[in-house]
C-alpha cells in the first residue's frame, strides 16, 4: 500500500469543522484515497473515498490536492460523536481489497 | 439489522484451549476478512476469502485456521490459545468490484474481545 503520512492527534471544538490531514505522495495515478474511523470499542467504519476529484457525502468531505499527494478529510461541524482515530489508507490496486491500518490522527471534539 | 455480525462478543478462556468466532454478513457480499487489533490498538488483516476461496493469508499461525462454508459466514477456529492471542478480532465484507477498480468498501463488526488467561 502507498504510504500515507498523519499526525497522531487533534483537537477540536464542537460545531467546528475538523480538517485532517494525510500525505500520500507516493501514490500511484490508479490508487483511491479512502478514510475510516474507529470510534471507542467499535469496528472501523467507513467514512469516503476518492480519486483525483472532491468528495463529499453525508458524513464528510474529501478535498484531494491536484498532484494527488495529499489529501484532507473535513468534518464540517464536529459532534462529541464524532471523537474517533480516523485512519487514511490508499489501498493496492490488486482486485481485492486489503486494508493496511497505519496509527491514523485521533480526534478529540471538546465541548 | 446488524450488516455484519459476529459471535460471541467477548470471550474469556483458559490457555490451550480450543475456540470459534463466528461471523456472518447480509450485505450480499463477496468478499470477507478477519482482521485482528492487538493491545497497542494495531488493526492488521489476518485472512481474507472470496466467494469461500482463501485469498489472503498473512503470516499467521497454523493455529488459526479459517472456515468459510459460504459466502455469507466467514468462522475462524483458533487452536491451543495462547496469551498473545488476546485482542479484538474484527470480522469485514466487502463486494468485489467486477468493472474497473475503485476499491472496494469494506464493512465492519463489532469485534469480539478475547482474552486468554
Amino acid at each position: 500500500d502507498a504510504k500515507t503520512t498523519q499526525p497522531p492527534s487533534m483537537d477540536c471544538a464542537e460545531g467546528r469543522a475538523a480538517n485532517l490531514p494525510c500525505n500520500h505522495s507516493t501514490i500511484s495515478g490508479n490508487e483511491y484515497v479512502y478514510w475510516y474511523r474507529q470510534i471507542h470499542s467499535q469496528g472501523p467504519q467507513y467514512i469516503i473515498h476518492g480519486l483525483k476529484n472532491n468528495e463529499t457525502n453525508e458524513m464528510a468531505s474529501l478535498i484531494i490536492t491536484e498532484d494527488r499527494k495529499s489529501s484532507t478529510l473535513i468534518l464540517p461541524h464536529a459532534t462529541l460523536r464524532d471523537t474517533a482515530v480516523y485512519y487514511c489508507i490508499v489501498p493496492m490496486n490488486t482486485g481485492f481489497q486489503k486494508l493496511v491500518f497505519g496509527t491514523g490522527t485521533r480526534l478529540l471534539v471538546s465541548p | 439489522d446488524t450488516a455484519v455480525s459476529q459471535t460471541p462478543k467477548y470471550l474469556v478462556t483458559q490457555m490451550g484451549n480450543d475456540k470459534s468466532i463466528k461471523c456472518e454478513q447480509n450485505l450480499g457480499h463477496d468478499t470477507m476478512y478477519w482482521y485482528k487489533q492487538d493491545s497497542k490498538k494495531f488493526l492488521k488483516i489476518m485472512f481474507s476469502y472470496n466467494n469461500k476461496e482463501l485469498i489472503i493469508n498473512e503470516t499467521v499461525p497454523n493455529r488459526f485456521s479459517p472456515k468459510s462454508p459460504d459466502k455469507a459466514h466467514l468462522n475462524l477456529h483458533i487452536n491451543s490459545l495462547e496469551l498473545g492471542d488476546s485482542a479484538v478480532y474484527f470480522c469485514a465484507s466487502s463486494q468485489t468490484e467486477t468493472r474497473g477498480w475503485s476499491g472496494n468498501t469494506i464493512y465492519f463488526g463489532e469485534g469480539s474481545w478475547l482474552t486468554v488467561v
